[in-house]
């Protein structure tokens, strides 16, 4: 079994646009994160969030989103997509214990148009 | 503010030789370090981690790291690389607090090439 699964894997789509990725861990992880990693590799926390807290990185736009309807699930939502969110997309979980490693899943690309 | 640093972008070594990837910290307080590894086209894999106790960590692959508060390096190692050990490797350290405590920050990521 799959440990965080995210759909889609790739994603190609116009700016403007509104798309969602969706990420799913079966580890029983209390805590998931969405991270983006350009095309330099260069890797950044989005979103961090557990039933009780959001925590947002400052500098992600409000065109994106994290909708959780549940401890194994955190969906990412976009609205009015640009060129410049062409990326590959990182979902991860962990417990939320200090030190807690985290895992990832296996990335969706996303390209926009 | 928490950060890492690789310093090497690449990293090249021949198969069957020692390997050693380069990681700075700047922490306030104890430091929580990790490192990760991508193959192409995966997401990334937990290798090991240091909290607290030994300096010389141990993790998956035959892959150790050694903590030194002195110099402020956690580097990456392993006695004899191997060709699949290529790919591309970032240290990361952890910031914030309450639901973003695990929240790592990750360095620029090295590449490492085992030359059979």
């Amino acid at each position: 079994d799959t440990a965080v699964s995210q759909t889609p894997k790739y994603l190609v789509t116009q700016m403007g646009n509104d798309k969602s990725i969706k990420c799913e861990q079966n580890l029983g992880h209390d805590t998931m994160y969405w991270y983006k990693q350009d095309s330099k590799k260069f890797l950044k926390i989005m979103f961090s969030y557990n039933n009780k807290e959001l925590i947002i990185n400052e500098t992600v736009p409000n065109r994106f989103s994290p909708k959780s309807p549940d401890k194994a699930h955190l969906n990412l939502h976009i609205n009015s997509l640009e060129l410049g969110d062409s990326a590959v997309y990182f979902c991860a979980s962990s417990r939320i214990a200090g030190g807690g490693e985290q895992y990832f899943g296996p990335g969706t690309r996303l390209t926009v148009t | 503010a928490q950060s890492v640093a690789q310093p090497e972008d690449q990293v090249n070594v021949a198969e069957g030789n020692p390997l050693t990837v380069k990681c700075t910290y700047s922490v306030s307080g104890n430091p929580y370090l990790f490192w990760y590894v991508q193959y192409p086209n995966r997401g990334l894999q937990f290798l090991l981690k240091y909290i607290t106790g030994d300096n010389l960590v141990k993790g998956s692959y035959g892959f150790e790291a050694e903590f030194n508060k002195s110099q402020t390096s956690f580097h990456l190692k392993k006695p004899s690389a191997l060709v699949s050990d290529s790919a591309l490797y970032f240290c990361a350290v952890r910031v914030g607090f309450g639901a973003g405590a695990n929240n790592l920050f990750f360095g620029t990521g090295t590449r490492l090439t085992v030359i059979p």
